[in-house]
């Protein structure tokens, strides 16, 4: 089993849609969770974290953590073309991230 | 504060050949940390600095790779006989020393072996 998994994709979804993007782990000793951005070519940016159970909120984009469940997901509300790019479920092994393979986002006008 | 900022951009060399990487993280980040990503992979954690002290490797860390962070500032990563797989963006990030893990990335070097 891979410490972090992620579906490839691509997911695509409408202009104005909520994008959902779903993220498992392995170690349940994990403590903090991260999301990140990777627009093609580009260095991974951070847009989200979350170390406890439940929701954050944060503008257009909603992080859920479910520890019991090992499940950590991403909404991104209204979508928008500019959201399209690959978005990385990140979390902590000691003092690294351990990154999935990512998710692609195709949101179209 | 101007990020994190890696040099060079970009890399050729052919295979058997040295190459080496330089790293300048947010001034006031203490930790230090080095990826590697291949096309259609997530980031690979490689190696981690906290100031001068090298914390953590890999274990898939060939020991034709060593990184150096000399006076807890920049960092170097060398690759020594690089072969053709080692092809890849090589990612440099730093964070503070909270406990929380908060990684901020630099551009990247994308190496390309011949």
């Amino acid at each position: 089993q891979k410490e972090v998994e992620q579906n490839s994709g691509p997911l695509s979804v409408p202009e104005g849609a909520i994008a959902s993007l779903n993220c498992t782990y392995s170690d349940r000793g994990s403590q903090s969770f991260f999301w990140y951005r990777q627009y093609s070519g580009k260095s991974p940016e951070l847009i989200m974290f979350i170390y406890s159970n439940g929701d954050k909120e944060d503008g257009r984009f909603t992080a859920q953590l479910n520890k019991a469940s090992q499940y950590v997901s991403l909404l991104i509300r209204d979508s928008q073309p500019s959201d399209s790019a690959t978005y990385l479920c990140a979390v902590n092994k000691e003092t690294a991230l351990i990154f999935g393979k990512g998710t692609t986002l195709s949101v179209s006008s | 504060d101007t990020g994190v900022s890696q040099d060079p951009r970009h890399k050729i060399t052919k295979r058997g050949q040295n190459v080496t990487f330089r790293c300048d993280p947010i001034s006031e980040h203490n930790r230090l940390y080095w990826y590697r990503q291949t096309l259609g992979q997530g980031p690979e954690f490689l190696t981690y600095f906290q100031n001068e002290a090298q914390l953590e490797k890999s274990r898939l860390l060939s020991d034709r790779f060593s990184a150096e962070r000399p006076k807890g500032s920049f960092s170097t990563l060398e690759i020594q006989r690089t072969e053709q797989g080692d092809s890849a963006m090589y990612l440099c990030a730093s964070s503070l020393m909270t406990g929380n893990e908060k990684l901020f990335f630099g551009s990247g070097t994308q190496l390309s072996v011949l």
